[in-house]
């Protein structure tokens, strides 16, 4: 089966730390996708990526950077995180075109105290 | 800018009944819509995804279908079970799955024994 992997379900962070969020597929997609959930404003793209050291900004791009070294992995970094940045996020994989669907993995839930 | 709207946001109805839940698009021009369903701290699963070209699309006890030029797509459940309450989340692609998929903030369902 498919899958997505985001290596941590639950973190916790303090204020200024630099945060990592790791997503890796299985299925050798090409396009690579962060986006933040949030009660009351739904799903909004913070980064996505094309290709192999390719990235592109989302909606909502500021305090955030990514990293894609390799085609099975997105990072998602929080050079240092702040409060508002306590939220769910998911990453998602997709193949280019018609055909194809977005896969999401499992979600990190991130608390900054 | 594309604009994602779901309709009714919560939905409480007895265990049995048939059920339609309501998406709307504001740009036609899509190449794909797909629905998830997302249970309470948990990742999307993808339920059904339908082409731009294709009208409807069915899995099991669901079907949605496809206005495209209207802007419209229905999540149609029938037999609803108490296994089905989750949040159900419409989403766009614009892009041919390179840049994101636009999501609307999804209908809560809760189906009562």
């Amino acid at each position: 089966d498919v899958k997505v992997t985001q290596s941590s379900r639950y973190l916790v962070k303090r204020t200024g730390e630099k945060v990592f969020l790791e997503c890796v597929q299985d299925m050798d997609h090409e396009n690579m996708f962060w986006y933040r959930q949030d009660p009351g404003l739904g799903l909004r793209l913070i980064y996505f990526s094309y290709d192999v050291k390719m990235k592109e900004k989302g909606d909502i791009p500021e305090g955030y950077s990514v990293s894609r070294e390799k085609k099975e992995r997105f990072s998602l970094i929080l050079e240092s995180a702040s409060t508002n940045q306590t939220s769910m996020y998911l990453c998602a994989s997709s193949e280019t075109g018609i055909l194809y669907g977005y896969t999401f993995g499992s979600g990190t839930r991130l608390t900054v105290v | 800018k594309q604009e994602v709207t779901q309709i009714p946001a919560a939905l409480s109805v007895p265990e049995g009944e048939n059920l339609v839940l309501n998406c709307s698009f504001t740009d036609s021009a899509i190449y794909n819509l797909q629905w998830f369903r997302q249970d309470p701290g948990k990742g999307l699963t993808s339920l059904l995804l339908i082409q731009s070209s294709q009208r409807e699309q069915t899995s099991g006890r669901l079907n949605a279908s496809l206005d495209k030029s209207s802007g419209r797509s229905t999540l149609y459940i029938a037999a609803s079970q108490p296994g089905d309450s989750a949040t159900y989340l419409c989403a766009v692609s614009s892009g041919g799955g390179a840049d994101g998929l636009t999501f609307g903030k999804g209908t809560h369902l809760i189906i009562q024994p």
